[in-house]
């Protein structure tokens, strides 16, 4: 069974970009969450989709967005880049259910310079 | 509202030697709660979780936590350190609906030859 897979792996973007993360969840797993991780904060939740619905949220500016197609995967937009955004983006899917165990993808690490 | 926190960012112990690691949480409801381990660059991994019934609870690579109620503590042990263990560490209570995680900041594990 394929685990998590989030593309790209590694991204550089200049300040005032924006990038579009991807994250492609465990078959047959229908809830995604997304979350950030810098040295300083730890790990912050962002938001969870489930069924292509945006179901809880974090505390994050709207410059953050994300969405999920019917397939379940699903896509984590950030718009206007700083460099504070600089970080290592996580992706979790989890099965059937709440509060079920969730698995994390490898994350993607952005850059902004 | 859910939290942890994780005593001692960093923790150092000889090969061999008892591993512990502390976390505390706050929930309003009775919490499940979670350690997952993150080796560099990589996601986080689950090691063990707790729902509902036996308090203690075995996970992989032989670590083990158990919840206790009356101090609202979640410790993570192993018996005997191994160099591979050597890596950063994360308690997480999830939110009552949803796939929310609330981690603690990590303690990061020194496995000393």
């Amino acid at each position: 069974k394929a685990g998590v897979t989030q593309t790209p792996r590694y991204l550089i973007k200049t300040r005032g970009q924006q990038v579009t993360l991807s994250c492609s969840p465990i078959s047959g797993h229908r809830s995604v969450s997304w979350y950030q991780q810098t040295p300083g904060q730890g790990l912050q939740f962002l938001f969870e989709y489930f069924s292509e619905t945006q179901r809880n949220k974090g505390n994050f500016p709207g410059r953050f967005s994300g969405r999920q197609f019917s397939n379940s995967r699903s896509e984590m937009n950030v718009s206007t880049l700083e460099l504070g955004d600089s970080a290592l983006y996580l992706c979790a899917s989890s099965g059937p259910g709440t509060n079920t165990e969730a698995f994390f993808g490898q994350g993607t690490r952005l850059t902004v310079v | 509202a859910q939290s942890v926190t994780q005593l001692g960012s960093h923790v150092s112990v000889s090969e061999g030697a008892l591993v512990l690691l502390r976390c505390n949480y706050s929930s309003s409801v009775p919490p499940y709660l979670f350690w997952y381990v993150q080796y560099p660059n990589q996601g986080l991994q689950l090691l063990l979780k707790y729902t509902t019934g036996a308090t203690l609870v075995k996970g992989i690579n032989g670590f083990e936590a158990e919840f206790k109620k009356s101090e609202t503590s979640f410790h993570l042990t192993k018996p005997s350190a191994h160099m591979s263990d050597a890596a950063e560490y994360f308690c997480a209570v999830s939110a009552p609906t949803g796939n929310q995680f609330y981690f603690g900041t990590g303690t990061s594990l020194t496995v000393i030859p």
